[in-house]
């Protein structure tokens, strides 16, 4: 099992672009997360799935837009990029809400 | 919603030593409680968990105690080595949506050989 996969590991992005990090994960798990890690703030929930077709916002949803069609995956949208987007982004997934999360890498973002 | 506090925001230990780490949470329903470890570069990964039917969790050098009465849950790390250099967050459910997590600040832990 290659476990959660993020792409890309790196982005940079001028503001007011758009772009989607992609989320896939192949353990057949119903519940998917994104987070953002910022310095000194620990990680924050952006949006969060609890299984295909739903989606429901977390901690800091304002900026972004997910999407859940399949069970493996689950992209995250920046529909317009603004540098206090500049941020570490995390997907995980797990078998149920209460339970062990499972990472992925996280993609390093910039917006200049 | 939930809100966790953690405690100390860095700490630094001689090889060897005890490590302790403290959470505080505000949602009295919450009834699993997390630890994840996270290297640099890396997502991070549970390390050890706790529910709210026990007092106390080991697992080898790690351990986990949680006060349900007071709301306060603390990992302890024993035996320090240089590869526990890490950051460490905690974590508590908000039971009323879906369980999802909130996560403590994070906690710097570096071991000196």
């Amino acid at each position: 099992n290659a476990g959660v996969t993020q792409t890309p590991k790196f982005q940079v992005l001028k503001t007011g672009q758009s772009m989607t990090l992609q989320c896939a994960q192949d353990m057949n798990h119903e519940y998917m997360s994104w987070y953002r890690q910022d310095p000194g703030m620990g990680l924050r929930l952006i949006h969060y799935s609890v299984g295909a077709g739903i989606t429901d916002q977390g901690e800091v949803p304002n900026g972004y837009n997910v999407s859940r069609s399949t069970t493996e995956d689950f992209p995250l949208r920046l529909l317009s990029a603004a540098p206090s987007q500049t941020s570490v982004y995390f997907c995980a997934s797990s078998p149920s809400g209460q339970g062990e999360q499972y990472f992925g890498p996280g993609t390093r973002l910039t917006v200049t | 919603g939930e809100n966790v506090e953690q405690h100390p925001s860095t700490l630094s230990v001689q090889e060897g030593d005890s490590a302790v780490i403290k959470c505080t949470y505000s949602d009295s329903a919450s009834n699993y409680f997390p630890w994840y470890k996270q290297e640099l570069g890396k997502g991070p990964q549970l390390i050890i968990d706790i529910r709210s039917n026990v007092g106390e969790k080991k697992d080898q050098r790690i351990a986990v105690t949680l006060n349900k009465t007071a709301k306060h849950f603390s990992l302890h790390i024993t035996e320090t080595q240089p590869e526990d250099s890490a950051v460490y967050f905690c974590a508590a459910p908000l039971v009323s949506s879906y369980g999802k997590l909130t996560f403590g600040q994070g906690t710097i832990l570096t071991v000196h050989p």
